[in-house]
């Protein structure tokens, strides 16, 4: 099966820099993803990540290392919006086909 | 508006009800997810329908009964539920592994 780890809760203040982490465990890597969901909202993509190394788009940059199962989410120029929960998954070829499978997700408070 | 449209928004139901949810993905995907999302949880995958063929049943009761009539709806019917079926239930399309979430379903179950 797989197994997905990341912080269940960070904080940090406008303007500043944060870099939530998530590990995984998996058989069949076929991709990671970073999500992020407002309180009561969806689920919305923010970056994909299938090769090592940093994607950077705007304000938000991952990183992945496959031979460490290891990814990094970095938000940049942090806003009073961004604060909402950050979600890491994998997709598993070997399990559930082409289905997700979700970490716990990382709250992320932002405070003037 | 992810062109993933679920309904109804809310659901309040008593343990002897049946009700359904509904989902429909505008985006021309073949593959179409029921997720159920509980506080303090991790998203957890139910069903996987590809091109309309359930492919993942991820060892989720009976009283949850999914169906997918064609590649663009999903249906979950709900009967008998218990108090600890109170969630969010969120609905997913994908071309490939990038999923597209609908706004979810908020049951209630009393």
């Amino acid at each position: 099966g797989q197994n997905i780890d990341q912080p269940t809760e960070m904080t940090a203040t406008e303007g500043a820099i944060v870099q939530i982490n998530c590990t995984y465990q998996t058989s069949g890597f076929n991709g990671l993803f970073w999500y992020q969901q407002h309180a009561g909202e969806a689920p919305t993509f923010l970056s994909y990540n299938v090769l090592d190394g940093l994607e950077e788009k705007g304000r938000f940059s991952s990183f992945l290392s496959r031979s460490k199962g290891y990814s990094y989410l970095l938000l940049k120029e942090l806003q009073m919006k961004d604060s909402a929960s950050y979600l890491c998954a994998v997709s598993d070829i070997n399990q559930a086909g082409t289905a997700l499978i979700f970490g716990k997700g990382t709250t992320l408070s932002v405070s003037s | 508006e992810t062109g993933v449209t679920q309904t109804p928004r809310h659901l309040v139901m008593g343990m002897t009800n049946k009700k359904s949810l509904k989902c429909e993905q505008h985006l021309g995907h073949n593959a179409m997810y029921w997720y159920k999302q509980s506080a303090k949880k991790p998203l957890e995958l139910m069903f996987v329908y590809n091109f309309k063929e359930q492919t993942e049943n991820n060892s989720v009761p009976s009283r949850f009964s999914p169906e997918c009539p064609n590649s663009s709806h999903l249906f979950l019917h709900l009967h008998t539920l218990q108090p600890e079926d109170s969630a969010l239930y969120l609905c997913a399309s994908s071309q490939g592994a990038h999923a597209y979430f609908g706004p979810g379903t908020r049951l209630t179950v009393t």
